[in-house]
């Protein structure tokens, strides 16, 4: 099936420092892929829908300046979170739209943020 | 816009069997997914009906009415493992996927 990983599974960063998450579709390609953000105990929340080459799609009331998004190839797509705060502090995961007509997501491991 | 509900909690006992409910609002539907989220993990698909009726898989099946809006999963022969967060998400327009808050399911031995 199509794998999807993302890196790195674990970080911890001090409060004003930027991270960087990559999401990689491993053994297919995808035009488009999804990132989500899930707080303790709560769904998942859309936070962007990334379009290889074009920019990407973000919900109402998430910050494209805070959350960089960047899909510059059909395998991997990176979210940026800029100037991080405790309140950033989440689960990170990304998907990928399955390869051919599937309507599937795929989704990669998570990146757990802590911001200190 | 579109309202997922799902029940938050459920309790079940090992051996036994549960059915975890899913409504979703009908214009624009193409599909509706249900994963398995066990916690600190991401989501695992577990199955995606665009047709009426029942999908059996192993010991999970799923339901789907379109004409009603819901939907439902089915886990039988239930394990302790089978202890997780289970979502719906429904797919609007080919494009646009709006997922459920989530129902835990706990079991007891």
């Amino acid at each position: 099936g199509a794998v999807v990983s993302q890196h790195p599974s674990r970080v911890i960063c001090k409060s004003g420092t930027s991270v960087k998450i990559e999401c990689r579709s491993l053994d297919f390609q995808a035009t488009t892929m999804f990132w989500y953000r899930q707080f303790p105990k709560q769904s998942l929340m859309l936070m962007a829908t990334s379009n290889e080459g074009s920019k990407a799609t973000y919900e109402q009331g998430v910050e494209k300046d805070k959350f960089l998004i960047n899909h510059a190839s059909l395998t991997l797509s990176t979210l940026t979170v800029t100037s991080a705060h405790p309140e950033d502090s989440s689960f990170y995961i990304c998907s990928a739209r399955g390869p051919g007509d599937s309507d599937e997501q795929y989704f990669g491991p998570g990146t757990r943020l802590t911001v200190t | 816009g579109q309202n997922i509900d799902q029940p938050t909690e459920m309790t079940a006992t090992e051996g036994a069997i549960v059915q975890i409910n899913c409504t979703y609002q009908t214009s624009g539907f193409n599909g509706l997914f249900w994963y398995q989220q066990h916690a600190g993990e991401a989501p695992t698909f577990l199955s995606y009906n665009v047709l009426d009726g029942l999908e059996e898989k192993g010991r999970f099946s799923s339901f789907l009415s379109r004409s009603k809006g819901y939907s439902y999963l089915l886990l039988k022969e239930l394990q302790m493992k089978d202890s997780a967060s289970y979502l719906c998400a429904a797919l609007y327009c080919y494009y646009q996927l709006i997922w459920g808050a989530g129902s835990k399911l706990f079991l007891m031995p």
